[in-house]
């Protein structure tokens, strides 16, 4: 069966660089959600779209930037990466925002040095 | 907003074993859908089983099994017969079943690395 997929799977990057994940749904799956965990952490919640509409913002920096597309693949952007921002950043997809189940992509490793 | 509590930051089994993992949570809402994730060293993330608020009946997936409290906001994951690819990073979350005010996003405990030792 189809999975997320996320690309690229590892990214390093300098401090005040910029970045660029991709995520790619389940396909026929309308909603994407990032999450960043960083090392020893639990997932954190950063923004969700469904639609290509943004759903739901959680705690993204204002120097990270989303958005989904006509695909249903979704981007983020990050800015003025700092170190700070190294961490794993999950994609999910699930088919719909009222469904329970969230369906998470391999992650992008991301190292800022 | 929701919080997930998982006290226990590491524990260990004997392979065969069974070992239970600790999972409370405070919420004011009534309906909502708790999971426990299973995050292995490739770091990706597996749903192990989950679980509806409004169900009673606790959910099982073969060796797999939560003891749901609700009234006490408790969710424990007991693993069975424990092997030796159990080993990983278990995460409790938590998810909405209003999609209105507090989103559709799950919230995370920090954690239980289960070592299994063979």
């Amino acid at each position: 069966a189809a999975g997320v997929i996320q690309s690229p799977r590892h990214l390093i990057k300098e401090k005040r660089e910029t970045a660029t994940l991709k995520c790619y749904p389940i396909p026929r799956h309308d909603t994407v959600y990032w999450y960043q965990q960083g090392p020893g952490q639990d997932p954190q919640f950063l923004i969700s779209f469904y639609e290509k509409m943004q759903s739901d913002k959680g705690s993204i920096p204002d120097r990270f930037s989303a958005q989904q597309f006509s695909d249903y693949h979704s981007e983020l952007n990050m800015s003025s990466l700092e170190l700070g921002d190294s961490a794993l950043y999950f994609c999910a997809s699930s088919p719909g925002t009222d469904t329970y189940e969230q369906y998470f992509g391999p992650g992008t490793r991301l190292t800022v040095t | 907003a929701q919080t997930v509590t998982q006290s226990q930051p590491e524990m260990s089994v004997q392979e065969a074993e069974t070992v239970t993992l600790s999972c409370t949570y405070d919420t004011s809402e009534s309906d909502y859908y708790l999971f426990w994730y299973k995050q292995p060293p490739s770091r990706q993330m597996i749903l192990v089983i989950r679980q509806e608020a409004y169900k009673q009946q606790n959910a099982t997936e073969n060796r797999f099994s939560v003891n749901f409290q609700k009234a006490a906001k408790s969710f424990s994951l007991k693993i069975s017969d424990s092997q030796l690819g159990d080993a990983a990073m278990y995460f409790c979350a938590y998810r909405s079943m209003a999609s209105s005010d507090t989103g559709n996003q799950f919230y995370f405990g920090t954690g239980t690395s289960l070592t299994v030792i063979p």
